[in-house]
């Protein structure tokens, strides 16, 4: 059973950092996994999709990085602003080809 | 596109009364998913249906839950009798084909407070 860990859990920081949020699986037969943003109240936005066969993605001020073999992803996020605080999820797709695993999540704010 | 449609937003019953949750995927998906979002349990994977039939109900927790998907744009999850500990939020999301490159798309999600 795929089980999905984010660390940390909460991260607080000032407008303007670089930061790096984590997320590793147990099990690496995946066929992608997604990145996802959830504001309070709202549902999930997909950020990122990386393929297996891919190790990064990137769009705008995000970087999604996986290393499958060893169950690792990161979403770098450069030059933070208040408007990315919200929950970032991650969340790969197992061999079923449709179940995603999601991990808790690490609630990002970042202070103006 | 107005995205996935969910409806209500909120709901408040009280124990033993039935609950009915609508979804509207996006026009054209041919996957659709019903997730329950929990603080202890964080999301997890109730339903999955493919070109309107059920492939995956493993993760229904209970007879109580039923899900049907009479057509392509249609879909609702149902509790009968609904429990206090029912209450979470739920979310339909969908995708356009079953491809494994894909994005799943969420609705806003209904929140179901049982008291």
């Amino acid at each position: 059973k795929q089980e999905v860990t984010q660390i940390p859990a909460a991260l607080s920081v000032p407008e303007g950092e670089n930061l790096v949020l984590n997320c590793s699986f147990t099990d690496s037969a995946i066929y992608n996994l997604q990145w996802f943003r959830q504001d309070p109240g709202k549902g999930l936005t997909s950020l990122l999709l990386i393929q297996s066969s891919q190790r990064e993605q990137t769009s705008g001020r995000l970087n999604a990085s996986l290393d499958k073999s060893s169950g690792r992803s990161t979403l770098y996020i450069a030059a933070s602003q208040p408007g990315d605080s919200a929950t970032y999820l991650c969340a790969p797709l197992g061999s079923s080809n449709y179940k995603l695993t999601f991990g808790k999540g690490t609630l990002l704010t970042v202070n103006p | 596109d107005a995205g996935v449609i969910q409806s209500p937003r909120h709901e408040v019953t009280e124990m033993g009364q039935e609950v009915t949750l609508r979804c509207k995927p996006i026009s054209g998906h041919n996957s659709l998913f019903w997730y329950r979002q929990t603080m202890m349990r964080g999301l997890e994977l109730l339903i999955y249906f493919n070109n309107n039939v059920p492939i995956d109900d493993s993760g229904m927790p209970e007879d109580r839950f039923s899900a049907k998907m009479p057509n392509a744009s249609f879909s609702t999850l149902k509790i009968q009798p609904s429990e206090p500990r029912d209450s979470a939020v739920y979310f339909c999301a969908s995708r356009e084909t079953d491809a494994t490159n894909e994005k799943l798309f969420f609705g806003s999600g209904t929140q179901l407070s049982v008291l």
